[in-house]
């Protein structure tokens, strides 16, 4: 069974500075992997996704992913933020069977961008 | 943009009620989801289908149920709520074939008192 683990429940950080989104998991077959962003009051929408190829995955509103295997990674990157990136983003995992469209998520990380 | 629609999008109900959540997706996607989640907990998926007439139990037991007459429309019932069941629940949808993306409604929050 696979399972999520985002390393950090709220990250706070200013305008305009770097951050990164820590995300590990555990499977015991290959996996994709999602990151998903969920505005408030909103459903989540698709930030990124890795299937297969280079690890260094781009998705939209400037967001970048990186796939370490050896580290069972997929942690979330922005060079500089927008207050309007206040979310929370979670992570998810999914095998590459049958059960490519059953999606496991972590539990989120909190993103609040501070003036 | 993604076309699924969730109603209500909030509910206060007394112990004992019987309630249903409606989903309906116009994109025609197969496969259709409903995720449990509570506030800084990971999604739990409840209840998925991958087309009509067909309905599985999620990884995280649930007393509610779930049909999938049609398509488009994937409602899910609690026959007799209880205060336990008080959580926002979000419906997904995807396309068939490979790892693709969800799709998910805004959500319906539930309280039961």
């Amino acid at each position: 069974a696979q399972s999520v683990t985002q390393l950090d429940s709220q990250v706070p950080v200013f305008e305009e500075a770097p951050v990164e989104l820590r995300c590990n998991y555990s499977s015991s077959v290959s996996v994709y992997l999602f990151w998903y962003v969920q505005y408030p009051n909103q459903g989540l929408q698709l930030l990124l996704k890795y299937l297969s190829g280079s690890t260094l995955v781009k998705g939209i509103n400037g967001f970048e992913a990186e796939f370490n295997k050896s580290q069972t990674s997929f942690h979330l990157r922005k060079p500089s933020v927008h207050i309007s990136d206040t979310a929370e983003y979670f992570c998810a995992v999914s095998d590459r069977g049958r059960g490519a469209q059953k999606l496991v998520f972590g539990q989120g990380t909190r993103l609040t961008i501070n003036p | 943009e993604a076309d699924i629609y969730q109603t209500p999008r909030y509910l206060v109900i007394g112990t004992g009620k019987k309630i249903t959540l409606e989903c309906s997706q116009t994109m025609g996607h197969d496969k259709m989801y409903w995720y449990q989640q509570d506030p800084g907990m990971e999604l739990h998926l409840i209840h998925y289908s991958y087309g009509v007439n067909s309905t599985e139990k999620g990884d995280l037991s649930s007393e509610s149920t779930v049909s999938r007459i049609r398509t488009e429309h994937f409602p899910l019932t609690l026959e007799s709520a209880r205060p336990s069941h008080t959580s926002q629940y979000l419906c997904a949808s995807s396309e068939y074939a490979g790892p693709g993306e969800l799709f998910f409604g805004e959500g319906s929050r539930l309280t039961v008192l």
